[in-house]
C-alpha cells in the first residue's frame, strides 16, 4: 500500500529539547515537503526536498532543518524548538512533476511548552 | 509571489443543499490546481485536480470544479452535500518550480443532518 509515514503522531516536550519528526514514504517519490497546519492560515511549507541530497527552504523555515540522504526518508528537525513551533505538521511526497498531486501522511501534532 | 484565497472560512449547510467553495489565486501563467478535503483528525486527501483540457473537472464523491482562467477561479461544487461531507477544504496551486504547493487557508464546512 502506497504510504507515507510519519513518526511520532503526538509530542509534548519543553522548549529547548531537540526533536526529530521522520518521515518515510514507500512509492519511490523524488519530491517530498514538509509543512505546518495552523488555524486559519492553512498549510504553508517548511522545507522540500526535491531528490536526494537536494533540499531548499519553504515560506517557513526559521527553526527547522531536514535532511536528505535516502530517497524514502525526509526527517524534520527542531534543533531548539520554542512554543511558536506549536502546530500540526505534515509531510508530503509526490514525483517530480508539477501536476503530480502530492501523498500526505497522518501528521504529527506537537506541543512545545 | 503565488498566493490563493479562499472566500469562506466557515460554511454551513443543511443536508441535500448545494455548495460552492471560491477559490482565488495569483500568477499569470499555466498553474495546475488542485482541492483537497481534511476529514476530522485525518490528513489531507485529493478530491480533484486540473491540469490541462476541459475546465470543468469532476472528482471523487461527485466533488467538481470549474477551472475559469479569465477569473484566475477554480470553484469547487457539489449539487447536494451529505453530513459526511463535512471536513475541512484547501484549494492550492502548483505553479514555477517543481512541486511546490500554495494552500489557501482552507473552508471548514459543517452540514447539519
Amino acid at each position: 500500500e502506497a504510504q507515507v509515514t510519519q513518526n511520532p503522531r503526538y509530542l509534548i516536550t519543553v522548549t529547548g529539547k531537540k526533536l526529530t519528526v521522520t518521515c518515510s514514504q514507500n512509492m519511490n517519490h523524488e519530491y517530498m515537503s514538509w509543512y505546518r497546519q495552523d488555524p486559519g492560515l492553512g498549510l504553508r511549507q517548511i522545507y522540500y526536498s526535491m531528490n536526494v541530497e537536494v533540499t531548499d527552504k519553504g515560506d517557513v523555515p526559521e527553526g527547522y532543518k531536514v535532511s536528505r540522504k535516502e530517497k524514502r526518508n525526509f526527517p524534520l528537525i527542531l534543533e531548539s524548538p520554542s512554543p511558536n513551533q506549536t502546530s500540526l505538521y505534515f509531510c508530503a511526497s509526490s514525483g517530480r512533476v508539477g501536476n503530480q498531486p502530492q501523498h500526505f501522511g497522518d501528521g504529527t501534532r506537537l506541543s512545545i511548552l | 509571489a503565488q498566493s490563493v484565497s479562499q472566500h469562506n472560512h466557515h460554511v454551513i449547510l443543511s443536508e441535500a443543499a448545494s455548495l460552492e467553495l471560491g477559490c482565488n489565486y495569483s500568477y499569470g501563467g499555466t498553474v495546475n490546481l488542485f482541492w483537497y478535503v481534511q476529514y476530522p483528525g485525518q490528513h489531507l486527501q485529493l478530491l480533484l485536480k486540473y491540469f490541462s483540457g476541459d475546465p470543468l473537472v469532476k472528482g471523487i464523491k461527485g466533488f467538481e470544479a470549474e477551472f475559469i482562467k479569465s477569473k484566475f477561479s477554480f470553484n469547487l461544487r457539489k449539487p447536494s452535500v451529505q453530513w459526511s461531507d463535512t471536513a475541512e477544504y484547501f484549494c492550492a496551486v502548483n505553479a514555477g518550480y517543481g512541486n511546490k504547493l500554495v494552500f489557501g487557508a482552507g473552508t471548514i464546512l459543517r452540514v447539519k443532518s
